[in-house]
């Protein structure tokens, strides 16, 4: 079966600061991957996506991703953190079940001064 | 605007009191989900619907109903609701549900039943 983990549920990272969020996944087959954002209160918004081709991807609000097959890993990172980024992170991936997102259990981001 | 709109946003009710939870989504997407978040678990997939009148299980379909008569509206029912589906509740919606299509998503409705 698909998972997706998120090894660290809480991160504390000052203003400015790189932020790099790590996600494993489990899959047989190449995965589609996904990184989304909730802010307090919000909804998911979508931050970037792997689907195949390069292996870096960008994102919105200056994030990007890297996949790494060998590790079964698509970590997000940013070089430098606002204070804005404050959310919860999830990582998922897109099962072969009619388009069913398997997500991580998120990671806490705060930043601080 | 492209969007996902979910009400209400919050509601407190008691144990057995049948409720709905509305979804409308206005980007003529065929695909639409629910999803519940619970801390810890992430959001794990209560029903699909890949289009008018075809609804499926996702992984935690117990004690919730689902309909889509319309291709813009996929209520979420609960029709007598108990303590652990206190919960966040999202609706999401895409294209077509394949991979390559994003999915959208709402604010959210917290649900708390005593």
């Amino acid at each position: 079966a698909q998972s997706v983990t998120q090894p660290d549920i809480h991160i504390t990272v000052s203003e400015g600061a790189s932020l790099e969020l790590r996600c494993n996944y489990s899959y047989g087959a190449t995965p589609y991957l996904f990184w989304y954002v909730q802010s307090p209160g919000q909804g998911l918004q979508l931050l970037l996506k792997y689907f195949s081709g390069d292996t870096l991807v960008q994102g919105i609000k200056g994030f990007e991703a890297e996949f790494k097959r060998s590790q079964s890993s698509f970590n997000l990172r940013k070089p430098s953190v606002h204070w804005s980024d404050a959310a919860e992170y999830f990582c998922a991936v897109l099962t072969d079940s009619w388009g069913k997102l398997q997500f991580g259990a998120g990671t806490q981001v705060v930043v601080t001064p | 605007e492209a969007q996902v709109t979910q009400n209400p946003r919050y509601l407190i009710t008691v144990t057995g009191k049948k409720l709905t939870v509305t979804c409308s989504q206005n980007m003529n997407h065929e695909y639409m989900s629910w999803y519940r978040q619970d801390p810890g678990l992430g959001l794990r997939q209560i029903y699909y619907s890949m289009n008018v009148e075809v609804t499926d299980k996702g992984d935690v379909p117990e004690g919730y109903k689902v309909s889509r008569k319309e291709k813009r509206n996929f209520p979420l029912i609960l029709e007598s609701p108990s303590p652990n589906q206190t919960s966040l509740y999202f609706c999401a919606s895409s294209l077509n549900g394949a991979g390559n299509q994003p999915q959208h998503f709402g604010d959210g409705t917290r649900l708390s039943i005593l």
